[in-house]
């Protein structure tokens, strides 16, 4: 079974400063990686994803994540926040070909002015 | 872009009665499927649907949980007798064949 760790609940950033968002996750089988965001009041929205292929992957908003095997990391890096990247940031997981997504807990980022 | 689709937004309910919560995925997806997000807590899934029948089911989808796609467009998760605690933000999602599910918004069901 897999199972997906973000250490951070809350992290506080001063605007323009960077950020890192750490998440471990726990497979025996080949995964497939997720980051979604969910914006106050909304849904989660697919950040980046990384299926195979390049292990560091990016998404148009300037976040980006590295998928590292030998330990079983994918954690999120932002080189400058803004105060509209404040959100809940969810790690997650599939075993590839399988269906269901297992999330982390979250991270509230909070990017201060 | 189209988008997962989710009605209502806030359901209000007494413990004991029974609800319907109302998807409608993308178009031409496949997979459907119901996560719930307890205050506070991480998102858990609940179920797949796939080619009409259930795929796959966690141990919270027990017997008060069913889910139905009864048209060519909607896809509805139905608890039978809520409890306290279901009280949660139940989101659907779909995906074609490839590996990416796309969220609704969200349900927010209260259970008083």
């Amino acid at each position: 079974a897999q199972s997906v760790t973000q250490l951070d609940s809350q992290v506080p950033v001063f605007e323009e400063a960077p950020v890192e968002l750490r998440c471990n996750y726990s497979s025996s089988v080949s995964v497939y990686l997720f980051w979604y965001v969910q914006y106050p009041n909304q849904g989660l929205q697919l950040l980046l994803k990384y299926l195979s292929g390049s292990t560091l992957v990016e998404s148009i908003n300037g976040f980006e994540a590295e998928f590292n095997k030998s330990q079983t990391s994918f954690h999120l890096r932002k080189p400058s926040v803004h105060i509209s990247d404040t959100a809940e940031y969810f790690c997650a997981v599939s075993e590839t070909g399988a269906n269901n997504l297992f999330f982390g807990t979250g991270t509230r980022l909070t990017v201060i002015p | 872009e189209p988008e997962v689709t989710q009605t209502p937004s806030h359901q209000v309910t007494q413990m004991g009665q029974e609800v319907i919560l109302r998807c409608v995925p993308i178009s031409n997806h496949l997979y459907f499927y119901w996560y719930r997000q307890i205050l506070g807590q991480k998102v858990e899934f609940l179920v797949s649907f796939y080619n009409n029948e259930i795929s796959e089911k966690s141990e919270i989808f027990d017997d008060q949980f069913s889910v139905e796609r009864p048209d060519g467009s909607n896809f509805t998760l139905k608890i039978r007798s809520t409890k306290l605690e279901d009280s949660a933000m139940y989101f659907c999602a779909s995906k074609t064949d490839t590996d990416t599910q796309y969220f609704g918004p969200g349900t927010r069901l209260t259970v008083l």
